[in-house]
């Protein structure tokens, strides 16, 4: 069946390091991978995604990578800031069309 | 360009009674998609709806739980007869196509069976 593992489920770093969550999935199919970030309470909210077409994809200090080969795909963020912090999760797009999420990282950075 | 719309935001139902939540998506989406988030956990595929068609529901119980996106109006999820364990947050998102389109979600409605 479909899965998804993400890690680390829990992420602690200084302001204005670097923070990278790893995601490995099962759907070889798959061509479209979103990450999501979620408040405390809050909706969440599409931050970055690629398609399977390209390898990598940059928006200021997120960066997502995708190896399709090795069914992995990452995010990185790059110089955190306290408001960085929160839940952040990866999907896939499955054949259905529906999106099957990671388990969740939450980042927390430190002033 | 309202996003989507979710309501109520709270809900507090009994056990035994029925839950409606409504979710109307953003201008233009067509294509509706209910999750399920238990505490502390990731969301969970529930339905797939285009306009008056249920096109997957591969992940929404058997028994309790149903879906409906009509002509008009808002998608409704509806939960008879709830149980302590329907209590979550359940989020709509929207799309305007199906294929590698990004979902945008609603703020949720919040669950809680007492």
């Amino acid at each position: 069946g479909e899965n998804v593992e993400q890690h680390p489920s829990t992420l602690s770093v200084q302001e204005g390091d670097s923070a990278v969550i790893k995601c490995t999935y099962s759907d070889s199919a798959s061509n479209y991978f979103p990450w999501y970030k979620q408040e405390l309470g809050k909706r969440p909210q599409l931050i970055i995604d690629i398609r399977s077409n390209v390898g990598e994809k940059k928006d200021q200090r997120i960066a997502v990578t995708l190896n399709k080969t090795a069914k992995h795909f990452s995010l990185h963020i790059t110089e955190t800031q306290p408001e960085d912090s929160a839940v952040y999760f990866c999907a896939f797009q499955t054949g259905a069309n529906n999106l099957f999420f990671g388990t969740g990282t939450r980042l927390t950075v430190i002033p | 360009n309202a996003g989507v719309m979710q309501n109520p935001r709270h809900l507090v139902r009994r056990r035994g009674q029925e839950a409606r939540l409504r979710c109307s998506p953003m201008k233009g989406h067509s294509h509706v998609y209910w999750y399920r988030q238990l505490p502390e956990e990731g969301l969970k595929f529930m339905v797939y709806l285009q306009k008056e068609n249920i096109i997957d529901e591969s992940g929404m119980p058997k028994e309790r739980f149903s879906a409906e996106f009509p002509k008009e109006g808002p998608s409704i999820l509806r939960i008879q007869q709830v149980v302590r364990g329907d209590s979550a947050a359940y989020f709509c998102a929207s799309s305007l196509q199906a294929k590698e389109e990004t979902q945008y979600f609603g703020p949720g409605t919040r669950l809680l069976v007492l």
